[in-house]
C-alpha cells in the first residue's frame, strides 16, 4: 500500500515566479491537507481539501491556492514567490473528521526561493 | 493559537525515561502527537480525544487533562530510535484544523 507521495522532492525558484507542488494521498483517504514547515518550526497549516473543495484555510495569503482532483490527489500553487516562502511543504492525508483520525504525511517538497 | 511545548530539548541515555508536555489556552477536542526524524516526514504516534479515548502506538503512552487543556507524552526505557522532534497538535472541534506546537527535540545517546 503506497503511502502519501509528493513531487518534486526539491525545487529552486526565483522571486516572483510561480510554483506547483503535487500530492497523492494514501489509498482510501479522501482528505488532503497542506502544511508549510520552516526550519526548526512545527508544520503550519495552509489549507485542507475534501471532496474537491477547500474546507479549511490557515493564515496564508491568497498567493497560496490549491486544488483537489476527483481521484483525491491535490496540488498546491504559490504565485509571486517571496524569499520567505522557502520551506518544506508537507502534504498529509486522512479520513474525514480530523479531530478523530491520524494524518499520514508525505516526504515533503523542499522549496528554495532565491 | 499555537500550543506550548516543554521542554524545548532533552538529552537522554538509552533506557532513561522522558516526559514531553503540551498545553493550550483554549478548550480542546483532541491532542495529536507526531515524531519527526531529521529530514523525514512527521509520523503519527497518538491521538487523545476529549472523553478519554486514545488511539495510537502500543509502546508509547500519553495523557490528556481536559480541565487543564494539557497533554503529556511518556517515553519509557528510551531507545536510540526514539530520537527526533516531537510535535503536539491541538484541535478545538472535530472539524477544526490542527495547530502544531514548536516541537521538542529529543536525543537519545548510548
Amino acid at each position: 500500500d503506497a503511502g502519501v507521495t509528493q513531487s518534486p522532492t526539491h525545487l529552486i525558484k526565483t522571486r516572483g515566479q510561480q510554483v506547483t507542488l503535487r500530492c497523492s494521498p494514501k489509498s482510501g483517504h479522501d482528505t488532503v491537507s497542506w502544511y508549510q514547515q520552516a526550519l526548526g518550526q512545527g508544520p503550519q497549516f495552509i489549507f485542507q481539501y475534501y471532496e474537491e473543495e477547500e474546507r479549511q484555510r490557515g493564515n496564508f495569503p491568497d498567493r497560496f491556492s490549491g486544488h483537489q482532483f476527483p481521484n483525491y490527489s491535490s496540488e498546491l500553487n504559490v504565485n509571486a514567490l517571496l524569499l520567505g516562502d522557502s520551506a518544506l511543504y508537507l502534504c498529509a492525508s486522512s479520513l474525514d473528521a480530523w479531530g478523530t483520525y491520524e494524518q499520514y504525511f508525505g516526504p515533503g517538497t523542499r522549496l528554495t526561493v532565491t | 493559537q499555537q500550543p506550548v511545548q516543554s521542554p524545548q530539548a532533552v538529552i537522554l541515555r538509552e533506557g532513561e525515561d522522558a516526559v514531553i508536555n503540551c498545553s493550550s489556552s483554549k478548550a480542546l477536542y483532541s491532542v495529536h502527537w507526531y515524531r519527526q526524524k531529521h529530514g523525514e516526514a512527521p509520523v503519527f504516534l497518538m491521538i487523545l480525544l476529549k472523553g478519554g479515548e486514545q488511539k495510537g502506538h502500543d509502546k508509547i503512552s500519553a495523557s490528556f487533562n481536559e480541565k487543564k487543556q494539557q497533554s503529556s507524552l511518556y517515553l519509557t526505557a528510551s531507545q536510540l530510535s526514539y530520537s527526533g522532534t516531537y510535535f503536539c497538535g491541538t484541535i478545538k472541534t472535530s472539524y477544526d484544523k490542527v495547530i502544531f506546537g514548536p516541537g521538542t527535540s529529543l536525543s537519545v545517546i548510548p
